[in-house]
């Protein structure tokens, strides 16, 4: 199984300030066929179902905020916040589909400091 | 507007077998573009994969359930269900369906999510 591991478990960020979240894949999720990574993040809110935000690694979702970024490549991803909003406090997933199982990382909680 | 609903029994006793439902519209599970998938998540932990299935009848399920889980899809009612045997405390959790690109693997539509309880 690829293990994804992700840092910090959590973090709190003042309104208006950069948040970073980093995700580790033990191998990578780099296709070669089609030179794509098979990394996705999604944010979750109390209750709710997770949201797919981005997916192959950097490409931003319809209608998610573009304050959301995605960068990285093989095994070492980002998610990046630009300027926390109240809405944005909830618990963030990386998830890998470059082969089954799929698997997820352990979620970074982003709160505001 | 896809939408996926989740439906299951909610409470359970240790060693009876689990059967949830997922009712899709929206989308038609005989799509040749989509697997249709389940998700499990623990109260306050995180996302664990159980499985998928294809319209052909093709499954996938995660090795650490793999001996006790069943997936099958009702064409007939655009539901697709997930059987798994001999529950325990350990299998308490909220079950998620979900659908996913088959040529990319990532999630864009979940259900609500079903909590399922396992006690005795």
């Amino acid at each position: 199984d690829i293990v994804m591991t992700q840092s910090p478990d959590s973090l709190a960020v003042s309104l208006g300030e950069r948040a970073t979240i980093n995700c580790k894949s033990s191998q990578s999720v780099l296709s070669t066929s089609n030179n794509k990574n098979f990394l996705t993040w999604y944010q979750q809110k109390p209750g709710q179902p997770p949201k797919l935000l981005i997916s192959w690694a950097s490409t931003r979702e319809s209608g998610v905020p573009d304050r959301f970024s995605g960068s990285g490549s093989g095994t070492d991803f980002t998610l990046t916040i630009s300027s926390l909003q109240a809405e944005d406090v909830a618990v963030y997933y990386c998830q890998q589909s470059y082969n089954t199982p799929r698997t997820f990382g352990q979620g970074t909680r982003v709160e505001i400091k | 507007q896809v939408q996926l609903q989740e439906s299951g029994p909610g409470l359970m006793k240790p060693s009876q077998t689990l059967s949830l439902t997922c009712t899709v519209s929206g989308d038609s599970v005989t799509s040749g573009s989509y697997y249709w998938n389940w998700i499990r998540q623990p109260a306050g932990k995180g996302l664990e994969w159980i499985g998928r299935i294809y319209i052909s009848g093709y499954t996938n399920y995660n090795p650490s359930l793999r001996s006790r889980v069943t997936m099958s899809v009702d064409t007939s009612k655009n539901q697709f269900s997930l059987t798994l045997t001999s529950v325990t405390a350990a299998d308490t959790a909220i079950y998620y369906c979900a659908r996913d690109l088959a040529a990319a693997g990532h999630f864009d539509y979940w259900g609500q999510g079903a909590l399922v309880t396992v006690s005795s």
